[in-house]
């Protein structure tokens, strides 16, 4: 099984900050890597598929990036409700296989 | 509107088993890949399984985890899938999502990702 190592496990940022969280793949998988957010008792969110296609709805701040093994998620400017837990999935094979997950949480 | 609800969890002994089900409305169903992801307490999402769409003839993915105790099967003319669960271990313990998946092609080589999510069924694990 492909394995996703997401770093860092947690952060702490201010509202405003730029953030960026990574994620690494075991074996390439071209670009088929997802982010998913999600809340405390709330279901994941998809915000990015395909590495860097931004799901409808989901605002501008949010970016993806990268290829083959190395994927960057990015929040261009930290606002109040980004603060939650953001994990990579990767459908290039099964099993599918996600991150570990990342929190971001206030500084 | 689009979603899906799960239903079916519940406090079962070790050893036990149990059926989830999903119920999809607002979409074309039988176009869909359905998966069930599941998180324990406390800790990360773990992809459980997979039923492709109608052109793929609806045939499933495990995770390795699950293999042989849980089967996926669905109904689209009832626009559900359900999720049977088989001799119950306590790492089992967890609440079960289900979502929705679109691949653009038969082989899914572009997925659009897993964009809409049920609030997810809780199933407890007794020892």
């Amino acid at each position: 099984a492909i394995q996703m190592t997401q770093s860092p496990s947690s952060l702490s940022a201010s509202v405003g900050d730029r953030v960026t969280i990574t994620c690494r793949a075991s074996q390439g998988i071209r670009n088929e890597l997802g982010w998913y957010q999600q809340k405390p008792g709330k279901a994941p969110k998809l915000l990015i598929y395909s590495a860097f296609s931004l799901q409808s709805g989901v605002p501008s701040r949010f970016s993806g990036s990268g290829s083959g093994t190395d994927f960057t998620l990015t929040i261009s400017s930290l606002q109040p409700e980004d603060f939650a837990t953001y994990y990579c999935l990767q459908d290039y094979n099964y099993p599918l296989t996600f991150g570990q997950g990342t929190k971001v949480e206030f500084k | 509107e689009v979603q899906v609800v799960e239903s079916g969890g519940g406090l079962v002994q070790a050893g036990g088993s149990l059926r989830l089900s999903c119920a999809a409305s607002g979409f074309t169903f039988s176009e869909y890949y359905m998966d069930w992801v599941r998180q324990a307490p406390g800790k990360g999402l773990e992809w459980v399984g997979r039923s492709r769409n109608k052109v793929n003839s609806h045939s499933t993915e495990y995770a390795a985890s699950v293999k042989g105790r849980f089967t996926i099967s669905r109904d689209d003319s009832r626009n559900s899938v359900d999720l049977q669960i088989n001799s119950l271990e306590s790492e089992d313990t967890a609440v079960y999502f289900c979502t929705r998946g679109y691949c653009s092609d038969n082989g899914c080589v572009n997925f659009y990702g897993m964009d809409v999510w049920g609030p997810g069924t809780t199933v407890t694990v007794s020892s």
